[in-house]
Protein backbone atom coordinates (compact mmCIF):
# COMPACT_ATOMS: atom_id res chain seq x y z
CA UNK A 1 0.00 0.00 0.00
CA UNK A 2 1.51 3.43 -1.28
CA UNK A 3 1.68 5.59 1.77
CA UNK A 4 3.69 7.94 4.00
CA UNK A 5 4.45 6.64 7.64
CA UNK A 6 5.86 8.55 10.98
CA UNK A 7 7.16 7.72 13.91
CA UNK A 8 6.30 8.13 16.78
CA UNK A 9 2.47 8.90 16.59
CA UNK A 10 2.46 10.36 20.24
CA UNK A 11 5.70 11.70 21.72
CA UNK A 12 5.89 13.55 25.57
CA UNK A 13 9.15 15.18 26.40
CA UNK A 14 10.98 17.81 28.40
CA UNK A 15 12.25 20.91 27.34
CA UNK A 16 16.26 20.55 25.56
CA UNK A 17 15.87 16.85 25.24
CA UNK A 18 16.81 15.88 21.56
CA UNK A 19 13.98 13.97 19.75
CA UNK A 20 14.04 12.43 15.94
CA UNK A 21 10.48 12.04 14.15
CA UNK A 22 11.22 9.12 11.52
CA UNK A 23 9.43 10.45 8.16
CA UNK A 24 9.64 7.43 5.04
CA UNK A 25 7.66 7.13 2.01
CA UNK A 26 7.11 3.89 -0.45
CA UNK A 27 6.39 5.39 -3.67
CA UNK A 28 9.98 6.18 -4.32
CA UNK A 29 8.61 10.15 -4.41
CA UNK A 30 11.08 13.09 -4.99
CA UNK A 31 9.85 15.49 -3.17
CA UNK A 32 9.13 15.45 0.93
CA UNK A 33 8.35 17.86 3.45
CA UNK A 34 7.49 18.86 7.19
CA UNK A 35 4.20 21.21 8.46
CA UNK A 36 3.05 21.55 11.74
CA UNK A 37 -0.62 22.67 12.44
CA UNK A 38 -1.81 24.57 15.45
CA UNK A 39 -4.61 25.87 16.67
CA UNK A 40 -5.74 28.98 14.47
CA UNK A 41 -2.17 28.72 12.69
CA UNK A 42 -3.64 26.12 9.91
CA UNK A 43 -0.64 24.36 8.76
CA UNK A 44 2.60 25.76 8.05
CA UNK A 45 5.96 24.38 6.14
CA UNK A 46 8.70 23.67 8.16
CA UNK A 47 11.41 21.99 5.92
CA UNK A 48 10.94 20.71 2.60
CA UNK A 49 13.13 18.64 0.02
CA UNK A 50 13.41 18.45 -3.34
CA UNK A 51 15.61 15.39 -3.92
CA UNK A 52 18.21 13.20 -1.66
CA UNK A 53 20.81 15.50 -0.19
CA UNK A 54 18.85 18.88 -1.37
CA UNK A 55 16.95 20.81 1.58
CA UNK A 56 15.48 24.05 1.93
CA UNK A 57 13.67 25.98 4.76
CA UNK A 58 9.98 26.03 5.02
CA UNK A 59 8.16 28.89 6.23
CA UNK A 60 8.78 27.88 10.21
CA UNK A 61 12.45 26.53 10.29
CA UNK A 62 13.74 27.83 13.76
CA UNK A 63 14.34 25.03 16.04
CA UNK A 64 14.25 22.31 13.64
CA UNK A 65 16.78 20.11 11.61
CA UNK A 66 16.22 17.81 8.73
CA UNK A 67 18.02 15.34 6.12
CA UNK A 68 17.80 13.38 3.27
CA UNK A 69 20.12 11.11 2.92
CA UNK A 70 18.28 8.50 1.16
CA UNK A 71 15.03 9.07 -1.08
CA UNK A 72 12.70 7.42 0.93
CA UNK A 73 13.06 8.94 4.30
CA UNK A 74 13.06 12.30 6.03
CA UNK A 75 13.50 12.45 9.02
CA UNK A 76 12.59 15.82 11.14
CA UNK A 77 14.93 16.54 14.18
CA UNK A 78 15.16 19.01 17.17
CA UNK A 79 17.80 19.71 18.74
CA UNK A 80 16.45 21.41 22.04
CA UNK A 81 12.82 21.26 21.94
CA UNK A 82 10.94 23.88 23.47
CA UNK A 83 7.39 24.18 24.61
CA UNK A 84 6.28 26.47 20.97
CA UNK A 85 7.34 23.39 19.39
CA UNK A 86 4.55 21.62 21.07
CA UNK A 87 2.27 20.72 17.97
CA UNK A 88 0.79 18.13 15.31
CA UNK A 89 3.54 17.46 12.84
CA UNK A 90 3.40 16.05 9.38
CA UNK A 91 5.33 14.71 6.82
CA UNK A 92 4.27 14.85 3.23
CA UNK A 93 5.46 14.09 -0.40
CA UNK A 94 4.59 13.90 -3.92
CA UNK A 95 6.18 12.21 -6.85
CA UNK A 96 8.47 15.80 -7.77
CA UNK A 97 8.32 19.17 -7.14
CA UNK A 98 6.36 19.57 -10.42
CA UNK A 99 3.70 17.54 -8.62
CA UNK A 100 3.77 19.80 -5.70
CA UNK A 101 0.37 20.27 -5.18
CA UNK A 102 -0.52 16.07 -5.04
CA UNK A 103 0.90 15.75 -1.56
CA UNK A 104 0.55 12.73 0.19
CA UNK A 105 0.54 13.06 4.01
CA UNK A 106 1.42 10.67 6.90
CA UNK A 107 -1.10 10.46 9.60
CA UNK A 108 0.82 12.98 11.93
CA UNK A 109 2.84 13.16 15.06
CA UNK A 110 1.36 14.60 18.14
CA UNK A 111 4.35 15.80 20.23
CA UNK A 112 3.85 17.59 23.26
CA UNK A 113 7.49 19.62 24.91
CA UNK A 114 7.14 20.59 29.00
CA UNK B 1 1.05 34.20 -4.44
CA UNK B 2 -2.65 34.78 -4.69
CA UNK B 3 -4.14 34.88 -1.47
CA UNK B 4 -7.49 32.75 -0.94
CA UNK B 5 -10.65 33.71 1.06
CA UNK B 6 -13.21 30.63 2.29
CA UNK B 7 -16.17 30.56 4.27
CA UNK B 8 -15.10 29.62 7.70
CA UNK B 9 -17.69 27.08 8.14
CA UNK B 10 -20.78 25.29 6.96
CA UNK B 11 -23.60 22.98 7.64
CA UNK B 12 -25.33 20.52 5.87
CA UNK B 13 -27.22 17.47 6.11
CA UNK B 14 -26.88 14.39 4.75
CA UNK B 15 -27.91 13.82 0.83
CA UNK B 16 -27.49 17.04 0.24
CA UNK B 17 -24.95 18.50 -2.14
CA UNK B 18 -22.63 20.58 -0.63
CA UNK B 19 -20.80 23.66 -2.89
CA UNK B 20 -17.75 25.59 -1.11
CA UNK B 21 -16.62 28.69 -2.79
CA UNK B 22 -13.12 30.40 -2.65
CA UNK B 23 -12.40 33.44 -4.09
CA UNK B 24 -8.74 34.09 -5.39
CA UNK B 25 -8.88 37.46 -7.02
CA UNK B 26 -5.41 37.58 -7.44
CA UNK B 27 -5.16 34.33 -9.29
CA UNK B 28 -1.75 34.07 -11.55
CA UNK B 29 -2.10 32.66 -15.12
CA UNK B 30 0.34 29.73 -14.26
CA UNK B 31 -1.47 29.31 -11.12
CA UNK B 32 -3.32 26.08 -10.55
CA UNK B 33 -6.56 25.46 -8.00
CA UNK B 34 -6.43 22.40 -5.18
CA UNK B 35 -8.39 21.34 -2.50
CA UNK B 36 -8.09 19.01 0.02
CA UNK B 37 -9.73 17.36 2.69
CA UNK B 38 -8.96 16.79 6.48
CA UNK B 39 -10.21 14.74 9.08
CA UNK B 40 -9.64 16.00 12.49
CA UNK B 41 -6.06 14.01 13.92
CA UNK B 42 -5.62 12.82 10.29
CA UNK B 43 -3.03 14.57 7.73
CA UNK B 44 -4.92 16.70 4.38
CA UNK B 45 -5.63 14.44 1.56
CA UNK B 46 -5.81 15.76 -1.88
CA UNK B 47 -9.05 15.74 -4.04
CA UNK B 48 -9.28 17.48 -6.68
CA UNK B 49 -7.26 20.32 -8.72
CA UNK B 50 -8.15 22.28 -11.97
CA UNK B 51 -7.34 25.01 -13.96
CA UNK B 52 -9.90 26.08 -15.70
CA UNK B 53 -13.42 25.14 -16.44
CA UNK B 54 -14.59 22.12 -15.12
CA UNK B 55 -12.90 18.74 -13.17
CA UNK B 56 -14.79 16.00 -12.12
CA UNK B 57 -13.47 12.56 -10.12
CA UNK B 58 -15.05 10.03 -8.44
CA UNK B 59 -15.25 12.16 -4.90
CA UNK B 60 -16.12 15.50 -5.98
CA UNK B 61 -16.17 18.20 -8.76
CA UNK B 62 -14.39 21.28 -9.44
CA UNK B 63 -15.87 24.51 -11.15
CA UNK B 64 -13.78 27.25 -12.20
CA UNK B 65 -15.18 30.66 -14.37
CA UNK B 66 -14.08 31.97 -17.33
CA UNK B 67 -12.27 34.81 -15.06
CA UNK B 68 -10.96 31.99 -13.06
CA UNK B 69 -11.56 34.23 -9.82
CA UNK B 70 -12.97 32.11 -7.93
CA UNK B 71 -14.12 28.57 -7.89
CA UNK B 72 -16.20 25.81 -6.29
CA UNK B 73 -15.66 22.61 -4.91
CA UNK B 74 -18.80 20.45 -5.51
CA UNK B 75 -19.30 17.32 -3.15
CA UNK B 76 -22.78 15.34 -4.74
CA UNK B 77 -24.51 13.85 -1.89
CA UNK B 78 -22.88 14.16 1.37
CA UNK B 79 -22.50 11.72 4.46
CA UNK B 80 -21.57 12.32 7.93
CA UNK B 81 -18.17 11.06 6.91
CA UNK B 82 -18.21 14.22 4.67
CA UNK B 83 -17.44 16.60 7.59
CA UNK B 84 -14.24 17.95 7.63
CA UNK B 85 -12.04 20.74 7.08
CA UNK B 86 -11.81 21.66 3.45
CA UNK B 87 -8.60 23.52 2.02
CA UNK B 88 -8.38 25.56 -1.40
CA UNK B 89 -5.19 25.98 -1.88
CA UNK B 90 -3.74 28.30 -4.97
CA UNK B 91 -0.22 28.64 -6.76
CA UNK B 92 2.05 27.30 -9.53
CA UNK B 93 3.72 24.47 -9.93
CA UNK B 94 6.67 23.41 -9.50
CA UNK B 95 7.57 27.24 -7.26
CA UNK B 96 7.52 25.93 -3.74
CA UNK B 97 4.46 27.93 -3.11
CA UNK B 98 1.99 26.05 -1.43
CA UNK B 99 0.02 27.61 1.03
CA UNK B 100 -3.01 26.32 3.26
CA UNK B 101 -5.22 28.57 4.87
CA UNK B 102 -7.81 28.06 7.48
CA UNK B 103 -10.05 26.33 5.47
CA UNK B 104 -13.91 25.30 5.35
CA UNK B 105 -14.68 23.39 8.59
CA UNK B 106 -17.82 21.48 6.62
CA UNK B 107 -20.49 20.06 9.20
CA UNK B 108 -22.73 17.25 8.18
CA UNK B 109 -26.16 16.42 10.17
CA UNK B 110 -28.44 13.86 9.98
Amino acid sequence: EAQVTQNPRYLITVTGKKLTVTCSQNMNHEYMSWYRQDPGLGLRQIYYSMNVEVTDKGDVPEGYKVSRKEKRNFPLILESPSPNQTSLYFCASSLSQGQLYEQYFGPGTRLTVT
Amino acid sequence: LAKTTQPISMDSYEGQEVNITCSHNNIATNDYITWYQQFPSQGPRFIIQGYKTKVTNEVASLFIPADRKSSTLSLPRVSLSDTAVYYCLVGDIPNNDMRFGAGTRLTVKP
